[in-house]
């Protein structure tokens, strides 16, 4: 029979607008958290780091906000650009393990000219 | 800027073939690793090193092999390749614990 694969979680987003990409994180001992940016037919590209004493920070036109008690990190783009547009996802790690992250499945963005 | 380098960007293989996959960094990390890339199932952890010659299973093992002779350079070796092990495969480094992956532009194996 037809086997359906999974599908990545959506956003659409004229640009100009304000995007705001969401990650829940799977363990409450995470300490360091990394929003990565992989456009088509690349590898993934740092864009900002918080750490756990943190709930908040702010690069050139994205912000990270972590709320620890629910576990819940997003990522905020301000005025969204059609070169935004690529898979976003969230990594947690744990510091005294070591340096091993772990990802989530990502949220695909799309910007609409 | 740290690079990480995988020699080949795609690559078409045949099912039982023996597969070399390198990934050369240049700054000197400790740190590598390798993913794949599944869609909705994001980067999972093959294999990892934290130091020449040694290698740590990640969460998916099963039918991959590493090899780190040099601290630059860590091979992901599929023993006899599958239809299932079609995927995009990802390699990274870094350097101290509590900071992020450098990934490399990754490649995308298709087994027939």
């Amino acid at each position: 029979g037809e086997s359906v694969g999974l599908h990545l979680p959506t956003l659409s987003v004229q640009e100009g607008d304000n995007s705001i990409i969401n990650c829940a994180y799977s363990n409450s001992a995470s300490d360091y958290f990394i929003w990565y940016k992989q456009e088509s037919g690349k590898g993934p590209q740092f864009i900002i780091d918080i750490r756990s004493n943190m709930d908040k920070r702010q690069g050139q036109r994205v912000t990270v906000l972590l709320n620890k008690t629910v576990k819940h990190l997003s990522l905020q783009i301000a005025a969204t650009q059609p070169g935004d547009s690529a898979v976003y996802f969230c990594a947690e790690s744990i510091h005294q393990k070591g340096n091993q992250f772990y990802f989530g499945t990502g949220t695909s963005l799309t910007v609409i000219p | 800027d740290v690079k990480v380098t995988q020699s080949s960007r795609y690559l078409v293989k045949r099912t039982g073939e023996k597969v070399f996959l390198e990934c050369v960094q240049d700054m000197d990390h400790e740190n590598m690793f390798w993913y794949r890339q599944d869609p909705g199932l994001g980067l999972r952890l093959i294999y990892f090193s934290y130091d020449v010659k040694m290698k740590e299973k990640g969460d998916i093992p099963e039918g991959y092999s590493v090899s780190r002779e040099k601290k630059e350079r860590f091979s992901l070796i599929l023993e006899s390749a599958s239809t299932n092990q079609t995927s995009m495969y990802l390699c990274a480094s870094s350097s101290d614990p509590g900071y992020g992956y450098t990934f490399g532009s990754g490649t995308r194996l298709t087994v027939v």
